[in-house]
């Protein structure tokens, strides 16, 4: 099946830092890309859904400043928390989609960002 | 998307078959039905997906009412490893122009394998 995956895995920072989160597709180029977050004890929510070479679409209530993404390329999108806050800790993971294919949607590991 | 419902956890024994039912009644006549499960602080796998037929795959069965108002999802020897949550997901296929859209992740239904 196809791969997807993220760096990095886990990070830690400090409040006021930016952190971006890499998500790649190893064996097959994704023609979208989508972002969720899920907090402890809670179901996944989608946070945006990147198309390469446009501007990604956010959903209602996550703020495109902050968290900004960049999809130059066919099996690469960054996530960037800028100036992140102890309420931005959270597993963040990725999917790529793969136009034509049953599944979807093929998802990342996941990356847990704390921020003290 | 439609709405579907779960039950919040279920047990299973090692070995025995898992039966994990959706309620989806008001599922609409281009939506699939999608199962996928989350091992704990993983991402989401793809399991299985149908419109109105049973399907069998390596991993699970998928087993969908005539009416298509509900589904069961049948994992046939349950293992330790099987122990996630299980999100079962109504949504139409990819659209006409190749494009998708994000997934809608509800609460899904805890597994618990027991040994």
């Amino acid at each position: 099946g196809a791969v997807v995956s993220q760096h990095p895995s886990w990070v830690i920072c400090k409040s006021g830092t930016s952190v971006k989160i890499e998500c790649r597709s190893l064996d097959f180029q994704a023609t979208t890309m989508f972002w969720y977050r899920q907090f402890p004890k809670q179901s996944l929510m989608l946070m945006a859904t990147s198309n390469e070479g446009s501007k990604a679409t956010y959903e209602q209530g996550v703020e495109k400043d902050k968290f900004l993404i960049n999809h130059a390329s066919l099996t690469l999108s960054t996530l960037t928390v800028t100036s992140a806050h102890p309420e931005d800790s959270s597993f963040y993971i990725c999917s790529a989609h793969i136009s034509g294919r049953g599944e979807t949607q093929y998802f990342g590991p996941g990356t847990r960002l704390l921020v003290l | 998307d439609a709405k579907t419902t779960q039950p919040t956890s279920m047990d299973c024994a090692e070995g025995r078959a898992a039966n994990l039912p959706c309620n989806h009644s008001t599922i609409s006549g281009n939506e699939y039905v999608y199962w996928y499960r989350q091992i704990h602080s993983q991402g989401p796998q793809y399991i299985i997906h149908g419109l109105k037929n049973n399907e069998t795959n390596e991993m699970a069965s998928l087993i969908i009412t005539e009416d298509r108002k509900s589904s069961t999802l049948i994992l046939p020897h349950a293992t330790l490893r099987d122990t996630a949550v299980y999100y079962c997901i109504v949504r139409p296929r990819d659209s006409a122009g190749g494009g998708a859209d994000g997934l809608t992740f509800g609460k899904g239904t805890h597994l618990i394998i027991q040994p």
